[in-house]
């Protein structure tokens, strides 16, 4: 089993759609959590952090659930430029601080 | 105002001749890893400094090498470069004892080997 597993899609939205990514990661002992985004070519750039009490940028939600080892980046009224793979990150996941275990990434095509 | 510089974006080299990349970092960060990252795969980390402290990963190749030579210098030397490490190799940096913990990615240097 992958230390954190997406969905790769690729997710095919119209502009203006709400879109809801899932991860999961199986290191209970993982200690913080992120939504970085890459575009085609380019690096990988943070989105957004993910807390337990869950969190909000913008069109951006993230949360974080502990129990179920589940975490969720939330779109709502899509963008063209929005449109990039999205990577779940989770640092500590083998119990080693400042190491980072990607998943896949998400693929999102937003179409006008 | 780049933070993490890797140069040269673009490499080419000829299969088995060394190849050395190179990462800069004005973050004043004491950790910094390598990434390879092939087409459609998630980044996968190939080592990482702690300050001076070198952290291989089990499973990265004899063939790559790392030297850190200050704080704001790493290079990734991939001594006899084969058609299968044709990769985007990525450096990030990161200060653990900050609050979020957040690694910054350089802009990556994309590897062909011919």
């Amino acid at each position: 089993r992958k230390e954190v597993e997406q969905d790769p899609g690729p997710f095919n939205v119209p502009e203006g759609a709400t879109v809801a990514f899932n991860c999961t990661y199986s290191n209970s002992a993982s200690q913080s959590f992120f939504w970085y985004r890459q575009d085609c070519r380019k690096e990988p750039k943070l989105l957004m952090s993910v807390y337990s009490s869950g969190n909000e940028d913008g069109r951006f939600t993230a949360q974080l659930n502990r129990a179920s080892q589940y975490i969720s980046l939330l779109i709502r009224d899509s963008k063209l430029s929005d449109s990039a793979t999205y990577l779940c990150v989770v640092n500590g996941a083998s119990g080693n601080t400042g190491k980072l275990i990607f998943g896949q990434g998400t693929t999102l095509q937003v179409k006008p | 105002d780049a933070m993490v510089i890797q140069n040269p974006r673009y490499q080419v080299t000829q299969f088995g001749k060394p190849v050395t990349l190179s990462c800069s970092q004005t973050l004043n960060h004491n950790v910094m890893y390598w990434y390879q990252q092939k087409s459609s795969q998630a980044p996968k980390l190939l080592f990482h400094y702690y300050d001076k402290d070198f952290n291989n990963e089990a499973d990265t190749p004899d063939n790559f090498q790392s030297r850190r030579p200050n704080t704001s210098f790493c290079f990734l030397d991939i001594r006899s470069p084969g058609l299968g490490d044709a990769a985007m190799y990525l450096c990030a940096t990161s200060y653990p004892q900050s609050a979020t913990d957040t690694q910054y990615f350089g802009p990556g240097t994309r590897l062909t080997v011919l």
